[in-house]
């Protein structure tokens, strides 16, 4: 069975710029997390998406959004690159989260490069 | 908002040797996760942990959900090369966190052959 997968790989941009990371879970599950890992740093949550809807997000700024698609898979856009920005953004799934604490599963990461 | 303690932040040890590394909060949590990452890639799930008390093994490691549900180690048997990487405790809250999983800030394992 095919684990999480993300496109691509590794994505630079310009400061200024627009980005869209993909995102595709496991198949069944529903939800779709995205998270931030700055270099040196611990992962930071950005976004849930379940059943196409946003259920919840992190302390980012509005320009990071994103949306889920019918097929379950997600994409992260994140608008006006800044240098800051630059890290491994990571997208995972899992089962629909009814608040039991569902086991997340983890893609491999885009690595987002802003100069 | 809600912040896990890790410690230690890194261990240098021998291959052969057991690791133990512990996560602590001010807050109960339902739910225990243990994650491994490696250079690059995206974190693995190594143990989930949904009941106070809970001791669950999955090979050479072994977790436990501590019973005050404040609480949580992993413990790691007979270190190998390959058990290098980045381990991280994670979370899961509810309320304004509903779907959130809050990770504690890594422990970083470097494993001598």
């Amino acid at each position: 069975e095919a684990g999480v997968t993300q496109s691509p790989t590794h994505l630079i941009k310009t400061r200024g710029q627009q980005a869209t990371l993909r995102c595709s879970p496991i198949s069944g599950h529903t939800s779709v997390y995205w998270y931030q890992q700055a270099l040196g740093l611990g992962l930071q949550f950005l976004l849930w998406y379940d059943e196409g809807e946003e259920r919840n997000r992190g302390n980012f700024p509005p320009r990071f959004s994103g949306r889920q698609f019918p097929n379950y898979s997600s994409e992260l856009n994140v608008n006006a690159l800044e240098l800051e920005d630059s890290a491994l953004y990571l997208c995972a799934s899992s089962l629909e989260d009814r608040g039991l604490g569902t086991e997340a599963f983890f893609g491999q990461g885009t690595r987002l490069t802003v100069v | 908002g809600q912040q896990l303690n890790q410690s230690p932040q890194s261990m240098f040890i021998q291959e052969g040797e057991d690791v133990s590394m512990n996560c602590t909060s001010s807050s109960i949590f339902n739910t225990w996760l243990w994650y491994k990452q490696d250079p690059g890639e995206g974190p693995v799930l190594l143990i989930a942990l949904y009941k106070a008390g809970e001791l669950t093994s999955n090979g050479r490691l072994t977790a436990q959900f501590g019973i005050t549900r404040k609480d949580s180690f992993l413990n790691i048997s007979a270190s190998i090369p390959s058990d290098v990487g980045i381990y991280f405790c994670a979370v899961y809250a509810g309320g304004t966190s509903y779907g959130k999983l809050t990770f504690g800030q890594g422990t970083i394992l470097t494993v001598h052959p």
